[in-house]
């Protein structure tokens, strides 16, 4: 049974270019959530989504960052016009229901130049 | 928002040893997780704690979640090399708020030179 799997795992862009972030979650998951991590930081929550809703984006930046996760395919993270402040690690964690674990993918490593 | 402060911040051990370490919050929370992190990859869960005064073990770690449901610690027996990493704390207020997970700062695990 596979894990939750992000890719790529590193990802390198130049100041200005878009990144896009996929997550598929582990199979029979429904519910999707995305969290960022500093160098040294714990992970911060960004946004929770179920197949086609996002449900709490709070923890979002109102501009350049959306997700997305279509009734078929993987979890979309999309930043535009990406700075030097987005370079984190990305996780994305998905469970079956509210009253299942949280399972963690390996993160994708943004980079950006 | 809620804030959680683990410490120590890094710690050192020595195979054998018990290490404990402890998160503290200013809110109350419903469920508190410990996960352990290691570098490139993303959180795996160890322990889950439900009830205010819960204490939990798995394998050589033990995990208590506080009475004021505002604290917990972790403790880990007889240290091996393979425990390094970092662990973090996670707090959740309910299941009504999605599974939204507030992840303290980590406290680092190091082999002693």
């Amino acid at each position: 049974n596979a894990g939750v799997m992000q890719n790529p795992r590193h990802l390198v862009r130049r100041r200005g270019q878009e990144a896009r972030l996929r997550c598929s979650p582990m199979k029979g998951h429904s519910h999707v959530y995305w969290y960022r991590q500093l160098p040294e930081e714990g992970l911060k929550f960004m946004v929770y989504l179920q197949k086609e809703n996002i449900i709490d984006e709070s923890g979002m930046p109102k501009e350049r960052f959306s997700a997305e996760f279509p009734k078929e395919g993987p979890s979309i993270l999309r930043i535009q016009q990406v700075v030097r402040g987005d370079s984190a690690a990305y996780f994305c964690a998905s469970l079956g229901g509210l009253n299942e674990k949280l399972f963690f993918g390996s993160g994708t490593q943004l980079s950006v130049l | 928002g809620q804030q959680l402060n683990q410490s120590p911040q890094s710690m050192f051990i020595q195979e054998g040893e018990d290490v404990s370490m402890n998160c503290t919050s200013s809110s109350i929370f419903n469920t508190w997780l410990w996960y352990k992190q290691e570098p490139g990859e993303g959180p795996v869960l160890l322990i889950a704690l439900y009830k205010a005064g819960e204490l939990t073990s798995n394998g050589r770690l033990t995990a208590q979640f506080g009475i004021t449901r505002k604290d917990s610690f972790l403790n880990i027996s007889a240290s091996i090399p393979s425990d390094v990493g970092i662990y973090f704390c996670a707090g959740q207020l309910s299941e009504a708020a999605g599974n939204k997970l507030t992840f303290g700062g980590g406290t680092r695990v190091l082999v002693k030179p």
